[in-house]
């Protein structure tokens, strides 16, 4: 049992790159979270979905696509990066029906520079 | 006025204090609190889970509800060197309208017990 993992775990990019950043859970949960954790502003979510084939916007989604094709996985896309998305990217899951609701399991974390 | 005040310390100890992190909040739908530790370059983990006010204890914490002040606490007994985390203070209104389980998340405080 992997809990969350995330992949890759280190990424530079250029501006005006693109890249996909993969986040998978083994825990049969219904919903999953992307977050960025940056100095000072704590963690803030982009974007979450509460099931296989749908998404929605959190509180900072701009820049950012999502999409979640499999339940175990969620994918989280910059199409054209921008330094301002330099950060650590976390993703969390959390809900089955039997069990705690509220909490979030969280994956290592993508380190992301984008120069 | 945040939804969710978490004084960011930094907070050092001398090992064996008894140590005490707060939230406070503003947001009187929050029915569900939760502390999550974060060390250095790693994810957030799940510490305490509470949805009532009054306190509960796990081994050397106990989380402390206050929900007529809006108040929520994490203290930790006879610290260790191995206590050095960042301490996140989260909370879920559980809105079902939204149809997710969001989390609002402190800013985190820094505590560092030296030995």
């Amino acid at each position: 049992n992997a809990g969350v993992t995330q992949t890759p775990k280190f990424r530079v990019l250029k501006t005006g790159q693109s890249m996909t950043l993969l986040c998978a859970q083994d825990m049969n949960h219904e919903y999953m979270y992307w977050y960025r954790q940056d100095p000072g502003m704590g963690l803030r979510l982009i974007h979450y979905s509460v099931g296989e084939g749908t998404t929605a916007k959190g509180e900072v989604p701009d820049g950012y696509n999502v999409s979640r094709l499999k339940k175990q996985n969620f994918l989280l896309g910059l199409e054209s990066a921008a330094p301002s998305q330099t950060s650590v990217y976390f993703c969390a899951s959390s809900f089955t029906t039997s069990g705690n609701t509220d909490t979030q399991y969280f994956g290592p974390g993508t380190r992301l520079t984008v120069l | 006025q945040k939804e969710v005040e978490q004084d960011p310390g930094p907070l050092s100890v001398p090992e064996g204090a008894i140590v005490s992190l707060n939230c406070t909040y503003s947001n009187s739908a929050f029915q569900y609190f939760m502390w999550y530790r974060q060390y250095s370059r790693k994810g957030p983990e799940l510490l305490m889970y509470t949805y009532s006010s009054g306190n509960k204890e796990d081994g050397r914490f106990t989380a402390q509800v206050d929900k007529s002040s809006k108040y929520i606490s994490l203290f930790i007994r006879d610290s260790q060197p191995s206590d050095s985390a960042t301490y996140l203070c989260a909370m879920s209104a559980r809105n079902s309208g939204a149809g997710s389980y969001q989390l609002t998340f402190g800013k985190g405080t820094k505590l560092s017990v030296i030995p």
